[in-house]
This record gives C-alpha cells, structure tokens and sequence, in this order.
C-alpha cells in the first residue's frame, strides 16, 4: 500500500472549515484514500473515502487531486468535538471479494479546534 | 457497521500475569484485526484473526506473547502474556464490515479500546 505524508499538527477556530492535506504520491490506480479520525481514549472511526472523484457525506468533503497523488479532507464548520486525530489512508478498495486485509496507520494530523 | 463491544475496558495489571481482551461483535465476520497503540503512538497491527484458521501474526509480535481465540465468527479474545511494563498499551479490536457496498462506506470498524497498565 502506498504511503502517505502528513503534517503532524493543525489548529482551527470553532466554525471555520479545516482543510486536511494528505500527500500520497506513489498511489497506484486501483488504490483508494481513505480518511479515519481517533477521538481521545476511542477506537478509529470511518469519515469517508474515494478513489477519483470528489466525496461528501454528512461528515466531511474530500478533494483528491485530478492526479491523485494528494487530497484534501474537509470538515465544513469544525466543531470542539472535532479535535482529534485524523488518519489518511492509501490501499487497494475494501470489497467482498478482493483485497483482505489490515489498514496501516501512518502518525496523522492532530487537529485541535479553539473556541 | 457492525457493533463491537470489546471488554475489559481498562485494567491495571502486575506484572508477569496475564490479562485477556475480549471483542464481541454484533454480526457475523470473517476477518478480526488486533491491534496495539503504544503512549502518543499510531495503532499497529498485531494479528489478523480468521474463524477456523491460526492467527496469522505480524512482524515483531509471536503467538506465544499474544495467543488469539476465534471460537465463531462472531467473537475473538486477545491475551497479553507475561506482562511487562512496556506491555501498557491500548489494545482495540477492528472487523472488516459488509454490510454496504464501498460506494456507501464501508469499511472498517473498531472496537473502543482496552487501556492496559503493567505496574
């Protein structure tokens, strides 16, 4: 699975939109990105994925690139309860057939949101 | 997603002893994933856990540390051996969902986590 590159902190006013980079350049074609978040003292959570074409869903946005080595997870009006730590992933698609096996986490950003 | 309810919670242990970790979930899976998140650390994967079939464990982590159960496809129980105090951990549990199809999200879901001390 491709590896991925990520700042290790971020800071973001109560209400504004954090904007996640993620840099995946050695993504292959049939690898998808996937977005993750941990909330102190909990187990990972799901927040979205794709593979080319931009998401949303009613947690986040996420913008890949059209060359797809980078994307951008979007939480439009970040709340305090956002402030966690967020984990991009890049592997091949999750299906009933396919791929098995484990999710690699990489260090992620800690995002804080500030009243 | 699937529900997995993962016990204990949090426990304090001497060390030398040993403690087992359940995870129960709330359909039936055929893949369970151990994982260990060390103090300010990322998650690592231990072991994947397949009904019927040995635990197939990951590099630095051996059977005889951290012996897996998979009775059913429903349930797993993950034991710390011989515990030391770079054992304090936080040890969670993850099933691959397939309820949905990708296009709908599926994908993993974890358990909440047991906190564990060695003193």
């Amino acid at each position: 699975d491709a590896k991925t590159t990520q700042p290790t902190s971020m800071d973001c006013a109560e209400g504004r939109a954090a904007n996640l980079p993620c840099n995946h350049s050695t993504i292959s074609g049939n690898e998808y990105v996937y977005w993750y978040r941990q909330i102190h003292s909990q187990g990972p959570q799901y927040i979205i994925h794709g593979l080319k074409n931009n998401e949303t869903n009613e947690m986040a946005s996420l913008i890949i690139t059209e060359d797809r080595k980078s994307s951008t997870l979007i939480l439009p009006h970040a709340t305090l309860r956002d402030t966690a730590v967020y984990y991009c992933i890049v592997r091949v698609a999750l299906n009933y057939g396919g791929s098995q096996g484990n999710l690699i986490f990489g260090k992620g950003t800690k995002l804080s949101v500030k009243p | 997603s699937a529900v997995i309810s993962q016990k204990p919670s949090r426990d304090i242990c001497q060390r030398g002893t040993s403690l087992t970790i359940q995870c129960q979930v709330d359909s039936q899976v055929t893949m369970m994933f151990w994982y260990r998140q060390q103090p300010g650390q990322s998650l690592t994967l231990i072991a994947t856990a397949n009904q019927g079939s040995e635990a197939t464990y990951e590099s630095g982590f051996v059977i005889d540390k951290f012996p897996i159960s998979r009775p059913n496809l429903t349930f797993s129980t993950l034991t710390v051996s011989n515990m030391s105090p770079e054992d304090s951990s936080i040890y969670l549990c993850s099933v691959l969902n397939r309820r949905g199809p990708p296009s709908k999200g599926y994908g993993y879901t974890f358990g909440s986590g047991t906190r564990l001390t060695v003193v």
